[in-house]
């Protein structure tokens, strides 16, 4: 089934040390979102891809970056990740204007 | 004017009852209402989405109303079960220009067996 996959679905870092979350797709979708999500928060977006073209959110901070080498994967990286890091990290997809499909999300903990 | 707000923050609703979440905007440029579930430690899934073009969309249980002079819109759930309990989303965008969703806060039903 075409999907969106989300690697590792738990991941446990130390406060400060570098952390890569994967995302990877098969749907072929050109836009590819990342999002931060918070205890019964909605979904807050990060950054985005319309193909290789990168969008930053104003407020997202310095210490996420992305990359996305091809179609169907995208990177998160977090470069020192603080305590307020820990959270939800949702990868989702779509072509062009339509509608967004996740994937089952990233729990990040920061030791 | 970019924010959507949603309500209620929570609901209970007995087993067979009807659920309805409500949210409303301001910016009239949005073309694309669509309505997100999402289980404990889950990604959201798209459940039913309209446009504006259209008042009601239904999907088996689940409806979506929307009043575009009002700039709101509903879903409801019919017959809900417990397996609905779920959180909702419900979110807004312009589908000529961002490709972003602005989402409502949210809202978290409970439905009792």
């Amino acid at each position: 089934d075409a999907m969106v996959i989300q690697n590792p679905r738990y991941q446990v870092t130390q406060f400060g040390k570098p952390v890569t979350l994967s995302c990877s797709q098969t749907l072929n979708h050109n836009v590819m979102y990342w999002y931060q999500q918070k205890s019964s928060q909605a979904p807050k977006l990060l950054f985005h891809y319309y193909d290789k073209d990168f969008n930053n959110e104003a407020d997202t901070p310095d210490n996420f970056q992305s990359r996305r080498p091809n179609t169907s994967f995208c990177f998160l990286d977090i470069r020192s990740p603080g305590l307020g890091d820990a959270a939800m990290y949702l990868c989702a997809t779509s072509r062009k204007y339509n509608e967004q499909f996740f994937g089952p999300g990233t729990r990040l903990t920061v030791l | 004017q970019q924010q959507v707000k949603q309500s209620p923050q929570s609901l209970i609703v007995q087993k067979g009852g009807i659920s309805i979440i409500n949210c409303a905007y301001e910016n009239t440029a949005f073309d694309y209402f669509p309505w997100y579930q999402q289980f404990p430690g889950k990604g959201p899934a798209l459940l039913i989405a309209i446009r504006p073009d259209v008042s009601e969309k239904k999907e088996g249980r689940f409806t979506i109303s929307f009043n575009k002079s009002a700039k709101q819109f509903s879903l409801h759930i019919m017959d809900s079960q417990p397996g609905d309990s779920a959180t909702y989303f419900c979110a807004a965008s312009i589908t000529s220009g961002t490709y972003k969703y602005i989402f409502g806060t949210g809202t978290r039903l409970k439905v009792l067996a």
